[in-house]
């Protein structure tokens, strides 16, 4: 079962910082978070992870709680092309055990002009 | 790095009959694929694990006999939806386990339309 919980949908306006909110209060200490999103009729695509600190690439930033109960993924300047389902996942770092994804609802985001 | 290349994109086929759907890495050699299956509104759902030599691991409530999965090489992974009934029609998404410090990329999808 899926170890997160998310809003099922938000909106946001174009040019606009969007922030989407993810609770995982029984994460365990090894456990990263992930996020990915969902373009309509697309495979997911890998946004950004991380353990305890705040983590920031070319597409988002990532804001986890001191506690790690949860966290929030923010688009800095949303376009029309960021309309997509969004997932946060938690699991175990790296690539040994190969530990499978479960995917939540995920939030429906999308973008207004 | 690390693509994964589904194919076919889209298939129709009739009921009764058998559909080959390929999972490859194209870039690195992945022991472990996983297998999606996503209803319309709704979010993706781990049908069973691939790895490479072994048999494939199937999550609970998911027909083995129906959805043969055979992962031949480090680069191949097979899903076969075998008497496909309208039911299974679906969007069907595999995932690679990729050497990134992500771990995990995913195909496009095969859209399974059955009539």
């Amino acid at each position: 079962d899926a170890k997160t919980t998310q809003p099922p949908s938000m909106d946001c306006a174009e040019g606009r910082a969007a922030n989407l909110p993810c609770n995982h209060s029984t994460i365990s200490g090894n456990e990263y978070v992930y996020w990915y999103r969902q373009i309509h009729s697309q495979g997911p695509q890998y946004i950004i992870h991380g353990l305890k600190n705040n983590e920031t690439n070319e597409m988002a930033s990532l804001i986890i709680t001191e506690d790690r109960k949860s966290s929030t993924l923010i688009l800095p300047h949303a376009t029309l092309r960021d309309t997509a389902v969004y997932y946060c996942i938690v699991r175990v770092g790296g690539i040994q055990g190969a530990q499978k994804l479960v995917f939540g609802q995920g939030t429906r985001l999308t973008i207004n002009p | 790095g690390a693509v994964v290349s589904q194919h076919p994109s889209r298939v129709i086929c009739k009921s009764g009959t058998s559909v080959k759907i390929e999972c490859r890495s194209l870039d690195f050699q992945a022991t472990t694929m996983f297998w999606y299956r996503q209803f319309p509104k709704q979010s993706l759902m781990l049908m069973a694990t691939s790895n490479e030599g072994s048999k494939a691991t199937y999550e609970q409530g998911v027909e083995k006999d129906k959805f043969l999965i055979n992962h031949a090489s480090l680069t191949l992974s097979t899903l076969t939806v075998t008497s496909a009934h309208p039911e299974d029609s679906s969007f069907y998404i595999c995932s690679a386990v990729a050497p990134t410090n992500y771990g995990y990329t995913f195909g496009s999808g095969t859209r399974l339309t059955v009539v």
